[in-house]
């Protein structure tokens, strides 16, 4: 099975802040990874899919880069609203996700 | 509007049985895959399986394969999980989920539900 590992688990930024989560397979997904967000007590929401594509009505400042093995996550400035939990999700074969990355507020 | 809408919280007590339920609305229901994700107490997403209500198509996780049923009723809109003897440590929230693109394999998903808490406790 493939594995994902993200990094780092814990994130404290600030507002304002741009900010990156990595996420790591354990062998190549060429583009085939998701990125959501997750609020205490709400379901995940889809930010990314296809490692790079936004999706519809999620803000820009939001981005999603990376193939292969390595994929970050980009939050060009942090509003605060985007203090979440965030999780990858490899789609090539079981589609597990990563055990998330919780972002807090500094 | 595109939606998923999930039973209510369930409280049960160990080896009973339990089915749970995800109606979808606003889209062609057999077109789309439906997913189940478990969410521990505390703990990250874990992918249990997915269906394709069109013929009823299943692919387990294989750390759910054997411990869970998922299924799908396409008169109603209704997909299911259900569990034939539950255990404490199946105590969590459970979502159903839309794969986001029709007919597709595996592929992320863009409409989820708004969770079922299931409770196991003696």
């Amino acid at each position: 099975d493939i594995q994902l590992t993200q990094s780092p688990s814990f994130l404290s930024a600030s507002v304002g802040d741009r900010v990156t989560i990595t996420c790591r397979a354990s062998q190549g997904i060429s583009s085939y990874l998701a990125w959501y967000q997750q609020k205490p007590g709400k379901a995940p929401k889809l930010l990314i899919y296809a490692a790079s594509t936004l999706q519809s009505g999620v803000p820009s400042r939001f981005s999603g880069s990376g193939s292969g093995t390595e994929f970050t996550l980009t939050i060009s400035s942090l509003q605060p609203e985007d203090f979440a939990t965030y999780y990858c999700q490899q789609l090539n074969s079981y589609p597990f996700f990563g055990q998330g990355t919780k972002l807090e507020i500094k | 509007e595109v939606q998923l809408v999930q039973s209510g919280a369930e409280v049960k007590k160990p080896g009973e049985s339990l089915k749970i339920s995800c109606k979808g609305s606003g889209y062609s229901f057999t077109s789309y895959w439906i997913g189940w994700v478990r969410q521990m107490p505390g703990k990250g997403l874990e992918w249990m399986g997915i269906i394709y209500p069109g013929d009823s198509d299943t692919r387990y996780s294989p750390s759910f394969q054997g411990q869970v049923t998922i299924s799908a009723d396409k008169s109603i809109s209704t997909a299911y999980l259900q569990w034939s003897s539950l255990k404490a440590s199946d105590t969590a929230m459970y979502y159903c989920a839309r794969q986001r693109v029709v007919a597709a394999g595996n592929d992320a998903f863009d409409i989820w539900g708004q969770g079922t808490m299931v409770t196991v406790s003696s």
